[in-house]
């Protein structure tokens, strides 16, 4: 079944550690994207990315980098991990150019807390 | 660039209408999307509706789309405790440079008893 997976769901690490999320998507799609959602819900995007080794930075700053070095796949990296990186990071693909109604499909995001 | 925005809370009586409504400024936007967040997800699409439709009816969603004053709203009939979650509108703009899709700010639904 077609899907875009997110791992881990939960990560709890100490600051200054690096650390990397990982997202997959097996419908062949090129635009990918990366969102992190305040606990007061709103969300932000941090890196999209419209094809394999295309990457650009989102409307948020971040700290984060992303690569594209497949299609299927789009890695987040903090380098080191600070509390302030405390958030919720969800990962998204579409094909919005050729089915806008199918939308964005979003992963069920990770839970990241930096202490 | 484009805004969207939601009222933050709506609370209901079980088996009584929601009413979520959005805002957004860009006329040029050609799709308009409602995503469900329940608890520790991701977005689940709802619905979506063409700018040149005024209403879209699917089982207990009906979205009504307002292009001149540029409001959407989604009404869920019969609301249930399943309903309870986070709900965002969004927007499509079709560009040269790469089609994006801006999210609301989202409406947190509660449904009481």
């Amino acid at each position: 079944e077609a899907d875009i997976y997110q791992t881990p769901r939960y990560l709890v690490i100490g600051t200054g550690k690096k650390i990397t999320l990982e997202c997959s998507q097996t419908m062949g799609h090129d635009k990918m994207y990366w969102y992190q959602q305040d606990p007061g819900m709103e969300l932000h995007l941090i890196h999209y990315s419209y094809g394999v080794n295309s990457t650009e930075k989102g409307d948020l700053s971040s700290e984060s980098t992303v690569s594209r070095i497949r299609t299927e796949h789009f890695p987040l990296t903090l380098e080191s991990a600070r509390p302030s990186h405390t958030s919720q990071y969800l990962c998204a693909s579409s094909d919005i150019s050729d089915r806008p109604g199918y939308g964005y499909t979003f992963g069920s995001g990770t839970r990241l807390t930096v202490v | 660039g484009e805004d969207v925005e939601q009222s933050l809370f709506l609370s209901v009586r079980e088996g009584d209408s929601s009413v979520i409504n959005c805002t957004y400024t860009d006329s040029s936007s050609t799709y308009l999307y409602w995503y469900k967040q329940e608890p520790g997800a991701g977005l689940q699409l709802l619905t979506y509706i063409f700018s040149n439709m005024d209403m879209k009816q699917d089982q207990r969603l009906t979205v009504l789309l307002n292009k001149k004053d540029k409001h959407l709203s989604l009404r869920i009939a019969d609301t249930q405790t399943g309903d309870s979650a986070i709900y965002f509108c969004a927007d499509l703009i079709l560009t040269g440079g790469g089609n994006k899709l801006t999210f609301g700010t989202g409406t947190q639904l509660k449904v009481e008893l």
